[in-house]
């Protein structure tokens, strides 16, 4: 079974409006991380925002939150306010244990268009 | 923030010569790095986990005599293509574990390995 999934390959949206990508997870591990990262068309990976299994609120990071919802097991990014420079492939990974040697599990990856 | 610098960031060889490829921590120490491979459109792919003076371990289908990884210091982790084909052509990039956080993975800005 795919641990993270992201049901959405791709993706418009109208500059200056909110976006939410969705993703989830399956773990049996009650200790885990979720993550998402942005990957333009130059292939690096950044970091956009992170969040623990025990967290208690959503995180947030600018313009990216995390829509954190533990009994669905999903952890949809919402982006607002888009911007043209946000048109790039989004992943969310997941993380399980907190061991420092776990690997990221990927999903999919959903692309995201921006529109002028 | 912390920064790792992957070189080569693009690489052209021949059937049947080695590549390596070197992924350094610049500002953190970093007991575990991983490997990843990413094919056009796709998700990224663990290849191996790279442990600090210790033998990496493989994902199951990777071929360790193939793709040989090297952690010899805190700092440096290094993947050889050995013997490559056209079918290696692929991006590859590494990630280094910053263990101060719980979301510290950092990527380099990964290689892209063209076998012709």
């Amino acid at each position: 079974a795919q641990k993270i999934t992201q049901t959405q390959p791709g993706m418009f949206v109208q500059e200056k409006e909110a976006v939410t990508l969705d993703c989830t997870y399956d773990t049996s591990d009650p200790s885990y991380g979720l993550f998402w990262y942005k990957q333009p068309s130059s292939g690096e990976m950044i970091f956009l925002i992170y969040q623990g299994s025990y967290d208690q609120q959503n995180a947030t990071e600018g313009r990216y939150s995390l829509n954190f919802q533990k009994a669905r097991k999903s952890a949809n990014l919402v982006i607002s306010a888009s911007q043209l420079g946000d048109s790039a492939m989004y992943f969310c990974a997941m993380r399980e244990g907190y061991n420092a040697g776990n690997m990221l599990t990927f999903g999919g990856g959903t692309r995201l268009m921006v529109k002028p | 923030g912390a920064v790792v610098s992957q070189h080569p960031s693009w690489v052209i060889c021949k059937s049947g010569t080695s590549v390596k490829i070197e992924c350094r921590s610049l500002d953190f120490q970093a007991t575990t790095m991983f490997w990843y491979r990413q094919f056009p459109k796709q998700s990224l792919m663990l290849m191996a986990t790279s442990n600090e003076g210790s033998k990496a371990t493989y994902e199951q289908g990777v071929e360790k005599d193939k793709f040989l990884i090297n952690h010899a210091s805190l700092t440096l982790s290094t993947l050889t293509v050995t013997s490559a084909h056209p079918e290696d052509s692929s991006f590859y990039i590494c990630s280094a574990r910053d263990q101060t956080t719980n979301y510290g993975y950092t990527f380099g800005s990964g290689t892209r390995l063209t076998v012709v």
